[in-house]
C-alpha cells in the first residue's frame, strides 16, 4: 500500500503566477486534507474533503485559494495570483473515517519570488 | 476554539536516556482524540502515539508512552530509552470528535535533539 503521494515536491514561482499542487491520497481512503506549515510553526488546516464533497475550508483559505476532488479520488490545491506569503510547505493527508489516524505525504515546497 | 500548546520549543537528551514532551490544550468538548506526529529532517509527518479522551488507560507504542491528564488537559510524551533516529521535530495534536469532524489541530512543536 502506497503513501500519500504529492507533486510536485518543490515548486519556485514568480509572484503573480498560478500553481497548482496535486495529491494522491492512500487508496479507499475517503477523507483528504490540506494543510500548510512554514519554518518553525506546526501545520495549519486549510481545508478537507469526504469523497468529492468539500465539507470545511479555514479562514485562511482565501479567494485566491481553490481545491478540488473530482471524483472523490487526487486532489488539486490551486493557488492564484501567487504573494510571497503563500510561501510554505502544503501538506497533503488521508484517512479513512473521522477520528481514524491522518496520514500525511511528504508535502510540497513552494518559493514565491 | 481549541488550541494547543508546547512550552518547549527545543530540548536535547542523551542516547539511551529518557526524555518528556510538554503539551497542553484547550477545549470545551468531551470526547476527542490526542495525537503525537514525529516529523523528522525528511519532513514527512509521522503518527508516533494516540489517545481516545474516554479511554482512562495511558496509550503505549513500544519506547513511546504518554500521560494523559483529562482533567489537566495535558498530554505529555515519554520517550524512553532515546535513539538518534528520534532526532525529529514532535507535535501534539488535537481532534474534535464531532463538530468540524476532523481537521487535526497541532501545537507549534518540540525540535529533539538525541545526541550520542
Amino acid at each position: 500500500d502506497t503513501g500519500v503521494s504529492q507533486n510536485p515536491r518543490h515548486k519556485i514561482t514568480k509572484r503573480g503566477q498560478n500553481v497548482t499542487f496535486r495529491c494522491d491520497p492512500i487508496s479507499e481512503h475517503n477523507r483528504l486534507y490540506w494543510y500548510r506549515q512554514t519554518l518553525g510553526q506546526g501545520p495549519e488546516f486549510l481545508t478537507y474533503f469526504q469523497n468529492e464533497a468539500q465539507l470545511e475550508k479555514s479562514r485562511l483559505l482565501s479567494d485566491r485559494f481553490s481545491a478540488e476532488r473530482p471524483k472523490g479520488s487526487f486532489s488539486t490545491l490551486e493557488i492564484q495570483r501567487t504573494e510571497q506569503g503563500d510561501s510554505a510547505m502544503y501538506l497533503c493527508a488521508s484517512s479513512f473515517l473521522v477520528g481514524n489516524t491522518i496520514y500525511f505525504g511528504e508535502g510540497s515546497w513552494l518559493t514565491v519570488v | 476554539a481549541q488550541t494547543v500548546t508546547q512550552s518547549q520549543p527545543e530540548m536535547s537528551v542523551q542516547e539511551a536516556e529518557t526524555v518528556t514532551l510538554s503539551c497542553t490544550y484547550d477545549t470545551s468538548e468531551s470526547n476527542y482524540y490526542l495525537f503525537w506526529y514525529k516529523q523528522p529532517p525528511s519532513r514527512q509527518m509521522i503518527l508516533v502515539i494516540r489517545q481516545e479522551a474516554y479511554k482512562q488507560q495511558n496509550a503505549t507504542e513500544n519506547r513511546f508512552s504518554v500521560n494523559f491528564q483529562k482533567a489537566a488537559k495535558s498530554f505529555s510524551l515519554k520517550i524512553s530509552d532515546s535513539q538518534l533516529g528520534d532526532t525529529a521535530m514532535y507535535f501534539c495534536a488535537f481532534m474534535n470528535y464531532g463538530g468540524s469532524q476532523g481537521n487535526l489541530i497541532f501545537g507549534k512543536g518540540t525540535k529533539l535533539s538525541v545526541k550520542p
